[in-house]
Parts: C-alpha cells; sequence; structure tokens
C-alpha cells in the first residue's frame, strides 16, 4: 500500500487477555520499528526490525511484550496477560535500510485495558 | 476529570503569522534530525528533516534550523493556517555503529491557529 498499516485501529481488551497488533509497512522498507505513545506523552521506542530479525529489542517494556515480522513485511505486535497501564497507542514506522532515512508512521493501533 | 500526564508546551499564533517551535535535544553525538505533525487521533506525520552537516533546511512553508553547538533544534511555519494546528515533535537519531534509525523524541510542543 502507500502508508504504513495497521490494524486493528481501536482494540478495547480485558485486563489479563493477550492481544496481537499487526503492521504491513511501505513495501520495499526494509526497516520497521514499533513505538508506544501513551495518554499526553511523546513516543517511545519499543523495537526495531532489519528484515525479519530484531537487532534492537531493548524498549519492550517487559517479557509479556513479544514481536515478530515475517517475509520481511508484515510484523505483529503481541502483548500478554495485558494490563490496564498497557493501555496507549501503538505506532508501527517504516524505513529504507540505513540511518538518515526518513521514517513514516501509521496511524497507530488505540489499545484499551480494561 | 483531571488528565495525567506531562503538560506540554504550547504556541498560540493567528492565522498568517510566522510560527517557530522549540526543541532542545539530548545527545550530541546524534547526526539526523526529524520534525513530525501529530494531529488528534492521528499517527506522525513527517514534515522535514535534517542532517548534522546543514544548519538549516527549506521545505514548502517551512524551515528548520539546527543549532549543533546548543544542541538546538527549531522548526519555522510561514504563513500560518489552522490546518497547521496541532502537535509538533522533533525527534534525534544517533546511528552510531548500527546505523539505523531509532528515535528519541521530544516532548511536543502544542499549536493553536486562530481564524
Amino acid at each position: 500500500g502507500a502508508g504504513v498499516s495497521q490494524s486493528p485501529s481501536n482494540k478495547v481488551t480485558e485486563k489479563g487477555k493477550d492481544v496481537e497488533l499487526r503492521c504491513d509497512p511501505i513495501s520495499g522498507h526494509t526497516a520497521l520499528y514499533w513505538y508506544r505513545q501513551s495518554l499526553g506523552q511523546g513516543l517511545e521506542f519499543l523495537i526495531y526490525f532489519q528484515g525479519n530479525s530484531a537487532p534492537d529489542k531493548s524498549g519492550l517494556p517487559s517479557d509479556r511484550f513479544s514481536a515478530e515480522r515475517t517475509g520481511g513485511s508484515v510484523s505483529t505486535l503481541t502483548i500478554q496477560r495485558t494490563q490496564q497501564e498497557d493501555s496507549a497507542v501503538y505506532l508501527c514506522a517504516s524505513s529504507l535500510a540505513g540511518g538518515g532515512n526518513t521514517i513514516y508512521f501509521g496511524e497507530g493501533s488505540w489499545l484499551t485495558v480494561v | 476529570g483531571e488528565s495525567v500526564g506531562l503538560h506540554l508546551p504550547t504556541l498560540s499564533v493567528q492565522e498568517g503569522d510566522n510560527s517557530i517551535i522549540n526543541c532542545a535535544y539530548s545527545n550530541s553525538a546524534s547526526d539526523y534530525f526529524i520534525w513530525y505533525k501529530q494531529e488528534s487521533g492521528k499517527g506522525p506525520q513527517f514534515i522535514i528533516d535534517i542532517r548534522s552537516n546543514m544548519d538549516k533546511r527549506q521545505g514548502q512553508r517551512v524551515t528548520v534550523l539546527l543549532n549543533k553547538t546548543v544542541k538546538h533544534l527549531s522548526l519555522q511555519i510561514a504563513a500560518t493556517q489552522p490546518g497547521d494546528s496541532a502537535v509538533y515533535f522533533c525527534a534525534e537519531n544517533f546511528a552510531g555503529g548500527t546505523s539505523y534509525g531509532k528515535l528519541t523524541f521530544g516532548q511536543g510542543t502544542i499549536l493553536t491557529v486562530h481564524p
């Protein structure tokens, strides 16, 4: 597609349930990023993929968070046993490989844990 | 109820005025800087970028200035329009040895343009 596509756009889940968030990057972009934005906050880096591997997972807040990427394209961010503090907007971004390339964001998946 | 979180800097301008949004970045080794615009309920939208070997770059109605001496970045918007109302974030990147675009974002500035 023309831009970064994320689904679902909105998700309400009960505390303790698992959720999966999907990202489809811009075609040809080998670099993919997940960020999190809590209400009124800036963006917090979670994880970076180059192709299917994740050289930097340093931003994942706990072992309940994991992500994978298959075929060098679509990525899934999984949150297990969700907690209320996981409520946030989860933003996916992509770019061409290497630093200094423009990074484009999707519209985000708004997660609410009740 | 009362919202919890950071109180972002705000800038209010009249339509047609020029706007200047400032950002102090943290890492003197950062070599790539980006400004994003985020409207309510949407993801960040790329506006303009600049590399550390430059001190000024111009786009359509926007100019970014970089002062590496004091680690300061600014975004100038000419002839501001109501559609420019949004939260503006600066972001820095230190490619370093890994050479990839991990961004560190500033807290954001709320720009409100009054007709």
